[in-house]
């Protein structure tokens, strides 16, 4: 069993739709937890970083941690054309920053 | 403001040839660096990480190398590249907090 699973799409939505990116993972001892955007060929960019459970809003962006559940969420709301990208969920547990990400989703925004 | 560069953003090499990659961070001191590879459709790999000037951790046994020479310099080298050293690298600083930033990588071909 892989210590982060992430369903790597594709995922084809309209323009305005609501978006529910998800993983999960199996080590109890993660306590960050972190989503990257991705586009094609560049480095990945953070976008939301997250330590307790709950929900943490950016803009059209809310990210949901729920440690009992071992379940992590990005959603993207009145999603956009250039929310098309690939978005990595990312946790660790101190010790260096190491992390360990999932494999990423494709989304991609239709006009 | 704290910026990371990597070159060369592409490279196309002969299998059996050397390799050294470069990364460097503006703006920041003593931050702590890492090396990730991404395989086409799959997550980021940890390769190395330094926490400071000659301090190098591996992560994933391989022919590859890194070094560390300055503060904010990162180098990973191969003495002979395979086939399946291909892939998109890419170096991430962190300024020891838990988020990592990226660069914009070097995509690597091996021939």
């Amino acid at each position: 069993q892989k210590e982060v699973e992430q369903d790597p799409g594709p995922l084809s939505v309209p323009e305005g739709a609501i978006v529910s990116l998800n993983c999960t993972y199996s080590n109890s001892a993660f306590q960050y937890f972190m989503w990257y955007r991705q586009y094609s060929r560049k480095g990945p960019e953070l976008l939301m970083y997250t330590y307790s459970s709950g929900n943490k809003e950016d803009g059209r962006f809310t990210a949901q941690v729920d440690k009992s559940s071992k379940y992590i969420s990005l959603f993207i709301r009145d999603s956009q054309p250039s929310d098309s990208a690939t978005y990595l969920c990312a946790m660790g547990s101190g010790g260096y920053n190491k992390l360990i990400f999932g494999a990423g989703t494709r989304l991609a925004v239709h006009p | 403001s704290q910026t990371i560069h990597q070159w060369p953003a592409t490279l196309v090499q002969p299998v059996g040839s050397p390799l050294s990659l470069e990364c460097t961070v503006e703006g920041t001191s003593n931050p702590n660096l890492y090396w990730y590879r991404q395989a086409a459709g799959r997550g980021l790999q940890l390769l190395f990480y330094s926490v400071g000037i000659g301090q190098i951790s591996s992560e994933v046994p391989q022919n590859l190398s890194a070094s560390r020479p300055q503060d904010r310099q990162f180098i990973l080298s191969s003495k002979k590249l395979l086939l399946s050293d291909s892939g998109f690298y890419l170096c991430a600083w962190s300024p020891n907090r838990d988020e990592q930033f990226f660069g914009p990588g070097t995509r690597l071909t091996v021939l």
